[in-house]
């Protein structure tokens, strides 16, 4: 069972336009969200967050929404740029104990692969 | 700067052929994954260490095993690679905090003969 999806395998955008990353959720206990961007042949590197009780999180051209009563979260690019193509995954996580030091876990949707036209 | 790195980027093996993966860290962080990830597919937790403590996923095979001899160090053994084991082989670190913000390496790529 899929908890965290995205159902847009993948998304063409011009450059200097918005880019709109959309993603949803099942579980309601999931307290924190992580946009990763992934190039080929590397690993993902993180990109930004959210934390459940906010419902924006903003970092330079990247602005991550969140809408907990619809349990989706969105990424907007603004301007988009070439660089940018790659593909995007939506992470979720909740804490797994109540215990100090407790370990959580990523469950990742499937990604979608941007790409931004010059 | 402060990273995570894997060695080898690129491995081939034969099958059956017993093989080790390396990552390191320093970011001194607690938690260290390793992740198995397959062509358009999502990143797929093979087991964590939180410090010494070692958590295996529930369908990791026993194939794949896990060794962490310090906080720097994590290795992923994989002791008879089949065909299907090919893959990207992720290792990450994290704080083990609330956020839980993993930071990757770049990645090995496993090729199975």
């Amino acid at each position: 069972d899929q908890q965290v999806k995205q159902n847009s395998p993948s998304l063409s955008v011009q450059e200097g336009r918005i880019s709109i990353l959309n993603c949803d959720y099942t579980n309601s206990m999931f307290d924190y969200f992580l946009w990763y961007k992934k190039y080929p042949a590397e690993g993902p590197t993180f990109l930004i967050s959210i934390s459940s009780i906010k419902d924006k999180n903003e970092d330079g051209r990247f602005t991550v929404f969140l809408n907990k009563s619809a349990k989706h979260l969105s990424l907007h690019i603004v301007p988009s740029q070439p660089g940018d193509s790659a593909v995007y995954f939506c992470a979720a996580s909740r804490s797994l104990t109540l215990n100090a030091g407790n370990n959580r876990k990523l469950i990742w949707g499937l990604g979608t692969s941007l790409a931004v036209n010059p | 700067d402060a990273m995570v790195i894997q060695n080898p980027r690129y491995q081939v093996t034969q099958f059956g052929k017993p093989v080790t993966l390396s990552c390191s860290q320093t970011l001194n962080h607690n938690v260290m994954y390793w992740y198995q990830q397959k062509s358009s597919q999502a990143p797929k937790l093979l087991f964590h260490y939180y410090d010494k403590d070692f958590n295996n996923e529930a369908d990791t095979p026993d194939n794949f095993q896990s060794r962490r001899p310090n906080t720097s160090f994590c290795f992923l053994d994989i002791r008879s690679p089949g065909l299907g084991d090919a893959a990207m082989y992720l290792c990450a670190t994290s704080t083990g905090t609330r956020t839980n913000e993993q930071f990757f390496g770049p990645g090995t790529r496993l090729t199975v003969l």
